[in-house]
């Protein structure tokens, strides 16, 4: 069972427009999220990440944006650029919990093309 | 600078041969968790100590085990590694088991 999803497993945009990386959740306890960006033969890096008490949280070009009602989340990246190419991947945590467990989407590979 | 580190990178190991991987971090945090990741799978958390506390997640193979013997190392142990469990192996950190955790660069298993 998928708490978190990242339906499109890819997006290709042009350099300089905005890149739209979409997720969903389905589990309701969830109250804190993050983005986490990795590119090949690394390990995933913290991006971004928003509480369940906001809406959107911006920090330079890239801002989450928050649908409780509908259980979405999104990220923003504006404008993008080819060295934002790598995969992008959603995680949820329920803070309230004891074991800190975040629960990953399967990432959504970027692809910026100049 | 402060970072997680694994070794090795790359692993290979027969099919039952035990195989041990290794985690290191110099952030002083608190909290380690490993992590696999099948090709296109999201990452799955394994388990994670807790200072020295171990916490198994439910449906976590008892193939897999795990040792900390200080805050700054933690290691993954394999007893019988099948083909299924090739994938990569991610450690992470966090303090205090904050939302924001950590990564290493994992370790990419192969089995054969």
């Amino acid at each position: 069972d998928q708490q978190v999803k990242q339906n499109s497993p890819s997006l290709s945009v042009q350099e300089g427009r905005i890149s739209i990386l979409n997720c969903d959740y389905t589990n309701s306890m969830f109250d804190y999220f993050l983005w986490y960006k990795k590119y090949p033969a690394e390990g995933p890096t913290f991006l971004i990440s928003i509480s369940s008490i906001k809406d959107k949280n911006e920090d330079g070009r890239f801002t989450v944006f928050l649908n409780k009602s509908a259980k979405h989340l999104s990220l923003h990246i504006v404008p993008s650029q080819p060295g934002d190419s790598a995969v992008y991947f959603c995680a949820a945590l329920y803070s309230g919990g004891s074991n800190y467990k975040l629960t990953f989407g399967k990432g959504t590979l970027l692809t910026v093309n100049p | 600078d402060a970072m997680v580190i694994q070794n090795p990178r790359y692993q290979v190991t027969q099919f039952g041969k035990p195989v041990t991987l290794s985690c290191s971090q110099t952030l002083n945090h608190n909290v380690m968790y490993w992590y696999q990741q099948k090709s296109s799978q999201a990452p799955k958390l394994l388990f994670h100590y807790y200072d020295k506390d171990f916490n198994n997640e439910a449906d976590t193979p008892d193939n897999f085990q795990s040792r900390r013997p200080n805050t700054s190392f933690c290691f993954l142990d394999i007893r019988s590694p099948g083909l299924g469990d090739a994938a990569m192996y991610l450690c992470a950190t966090s303090r205090d088991g904050g939302e924001t955790q950590y990564f290493g660069p994992g370790t990419r298993l192969l089995v054969l």
